[in-house]
């Protein structure tokens, strides 16, 4: 079985702090994704990435920044949190056009 | 704008009824995907369809691809309180090679005893 693992399940920061969100997966699949879940506006793409070192903004990259350095991992980062950044935050990676979702990172800033 | 309209946004039954979630794009699809995610969870993948026309069914679920491949279709028989969730349809563009997925915003299933 595919396994995306994210670092945490729930986060609590503070406004203007540095947020790492971590993502692994384990079938050497190329491309990775971060979304945000919000009710009522469904699953939005922040950022993906289709190989090491390489990256492409989604629909909502403002405020964030990702990494990935290596091929399993694939990190996103709020450089200075704010509260409108609560969210629900799922990493996915994908084979051909099948996503592999991990189960999630419930951040609150406050 | 959404590029995958899905509907109802909301539906609550009770156990043993049938129902429908739709599923429509003016855009064409090389596969579509339905997942459900349960509260706290990552969405799981049910089904992938990728021809259109197909149907395929799991179980008491049946998922069809529209001819054209602009829509779907999640059709539960029976429903029971276990198919609680929320209920996502996920579309890839024709030419993507990079697999992105354009998601709806979901159906939110409620099951009653």
């Amino acid at each position: 079985d595919v396994k995306v693992t994210q670092s945490s399940r729930y986060l609590v920061k503070r406004t203007g702090e540095k947020v790492f969100l971590e993502c692994v997966q384990d079938m050497d699949h190329e491309n990775m994704f971060w979304y945000r879940q919000d009710p009522g506006l469904g699953l939005r793409l922040i950022y993906f990435s289709y190989d090491v070192k390489m990256k492409e903004k989604g629909d909502i990259p403002e405020g964030y920044s990702v990494s990935r350095e290596k091929k399993e991992r694939f990190s996103l980062i709020l450089e200075s949190a704010s509260t409108n950044q609560t969210s629900m935050y799922l990493c996915a990676s994908s084979l051909g056009q099948i996503g592999f979702f991990g189960q999630g990172t419930r951040l609150t800033v406050v | 704008t959404q590029l995958l309209e899905q509907s109802p946004q909301f539906l609550s039954i009770q156990e043993g009824e049938n129902l429908t979630v739709y599923c429509n794009s003016s855009s064409v699809f090389s596969s579509l995907q339905w997942y459900r995610q349960e509260p706290g969870e990552g969405p799981v993948l049910l089904v992938t369809v990728v021809t259109g026309g197909e149907v395929k069914k799991l179980k008491r679920l049946t998922f069809q691809f529209g001819d054209a491949r602009k829509d779907s279709s999640l059709h539960i028989t029976a429903a029971q309180p276990g198919d609680t969730g929320l209920y996502l349809c996920a579309g890839a563009r024709r030419g993507s090679t990079l697999g992105r997925l354009y998601f709806g915003r979901g159906t939110q299933l409620t099951v009653w005893p």
